[in-house]
């Protein structure tokens, strides 16, 4: 099983300022990593794929990175509808797996 | 746009088998090559994925869950079904129903289902 670690557990950042948050694989998924975004009491939106590809109707503030075990997302400037918690997922291996999350709140 | 939604029980008594339902709409579920997953989420913790079937009939499953899961398709309803037998508390969650190979962009809006006698 492949292990995905986010760091930090939780983040808070100022609404337009920069948050980055990371996701780090226990062995290679190449770039077969994406991020979602949840909300409490909805469902995970898919926001990057490939690592770094955006999902359909995802603004360009958002953008992944990375490769191999290292990944990041960053959204560049907060909006108050940004404060949530993003999860990566790894789907090198059928065995698909989850990080724990990352919530992200304002400061 | 393919749409999912879950239905099914949302009490089931320990030892007993939880069976849930995800109807996919906009969309034939046997047209194209889809993988359609079930996912789920304690509350207040993480997800979990706990397997798919693709399109041509295939399943791949966790292996925590492996021994109590099955997933499987009837195509004449355009839905898909999770079974996950000998039920305890530890499978007290949102269970969500997803399409996708990789990212998976299309999800239902989740049902709690409880284990509870």
């Amino acid at each position: 099983e492949i292990v995905m670690t986010q760091s930090p557990a939780t983040l808070s950042v100022s609404p337009g300022e920069r948050a980055t948050l990371s996701c780090r694989a226990s062995q290679s998924v190449s770039s077969n990593l994406a991020w979602y975004q949840q909300k409490p009491g909805q469902a995970p939106r898919l926001l990057i794929y490939g690592a770094s590809t955006r999902a359909t109707g995802i603004p360009a503030r958002f953008s992944g990175s990375g490769s191999g075990t290292e990944f990041t997302l960053t959204i560049s400037s907060l909006q108050s509808e940004d404060f949530a918690v993003y999860y990566c997922q790894q789907y090198n291996n059928w065995l698909l797996t989850f990080g724990q999350g990352t919530k992200l709140e304002i400061k | 746009q393919v749409q999912l939604q879950e239905s099914g029980p949302g009490l089931v008594k320990p030892s007993q088998t939880l069976s849930l339902t995800c109807t996919v709409s906009g969309g034939s579920i046997s047209s194209g090559s889809y993988y359609w997953s079930w996912i789920r989420q304690p509350a207040g913790k993480g997800l979990e994925w706990i397997g798919r079937i693709y399109t041509s009939g295939s399943t791949n499953y966790n292996p925590s869950l492996k021994s109590r899961v099955t997933i499987s398709v009837d195509t004449s309803k355009n839905q898909f079904s999770l079974k996950l037998s000998s039920v305890t508390a530890a499978d007290t969650a949102v269970y969500y129903c997803a399409e996708g190979g990789g990212g998976m962009d299309v999800w239902g809006q989740g049902t709690t289902v409880t284990v509870s006698s």
